[in-house]
């Protein structure tokens, strides 16, 4: 039981490229997330997905898309990487919300 | 909305003590959530404890324990007999999945 893997672990990218992080869950959840922690802060909300082929907008969706083609998928794009999207990125997964998180290991990105 | 406040941003603690750190929350639901994440310096988010609003009795799990006042819309959280391996971040979250900013937390040999 793998519980919440994402891919890559690290990456950095040079402004205007584009990437797509990926994650995975094995847990069967419903519902799935992607957040960013900046340094010294709590995560903020990207988007979400309460089911496969659904995903909302969460607190700070500028600057990137995701697609929830698959129940156990959860991908998160940037189509032109910018300097102010270095961050930690969180994906985690849980039953409908309002239950505990599952969290992946987190994706550190730097964009230069 | 929901807004989760955490006004302490790092505290020590000596070991075997207990310590709380505090958690605010504003919302305008009549039912919600309160979530407790562990952070250590590894990076990993892990989950401690839930408080729902129409539990009637305090959250507990082993060591931690949430002291839970609706009227003053607080979900403090105790750690009790604080161990070397409690130190990280400690974030509370709602179940409309907003953070606070989290309290680092040091535990003293």
């Amino acid at each position: 039981n793998a519980g919440v893997t994402q891919t890559p672990k690290f990456r950095v990218l040079k402004t205007g490229q584009s990437m797509t992080l990926l994650c995975a869950q094995d847990m069967n959840h419903e519902y799935m997330y992607w957040y960013r922690q900046d340094p010294g802060m709590g995560l903020r909300l990207i988007h979400y997905s309460v089911g496969e082929g659904t995903t909302a907008k969460g607190e700070v969706p500028d600057g990137y898309n995701v697609s929830r083609l698959k129940k156990q998928n959860f991908l998160l794009g940037l189509e032109s990487a910018a300097p102010s999207q270095t961050s930690v990125y969180f994906c985690a997964s849980s039953y409908p919300q309002g239950y505990e998180q599952y969290f992946g290991p987190g994706t550190r990105l730097t964009v230069t | 909305a929901q807004k989760i406040t955490q006004t302490q941003p790092g505290m020590f603690v000596q070991e075997k003590e207990a310590v709380t750190l505090d958690c605010t929350y504003d919302t305008s639901d009549p039912s919600y959530g309160l979530f407790w994440y562990k952070q250590p310096s590894s990076g990993e988010m892990i989950f401690l404890i839930y408080q729902g609003s129409y539990d009637q009795q305090n959250a507990t799990e082993g060591r931690y324990s949430l002291n839970f006042q609706k009227a003053r819309k607080s979900a403090n959280l105790v750690i009790s007999a604080s161990q070397l391996g409690d130190s990280a971040m400690y974030f509370c979250a709602g179940n409309k999945l907003t953070f606070g900013g989290g309290t680092r937390v040091l535990v003293k040999p």
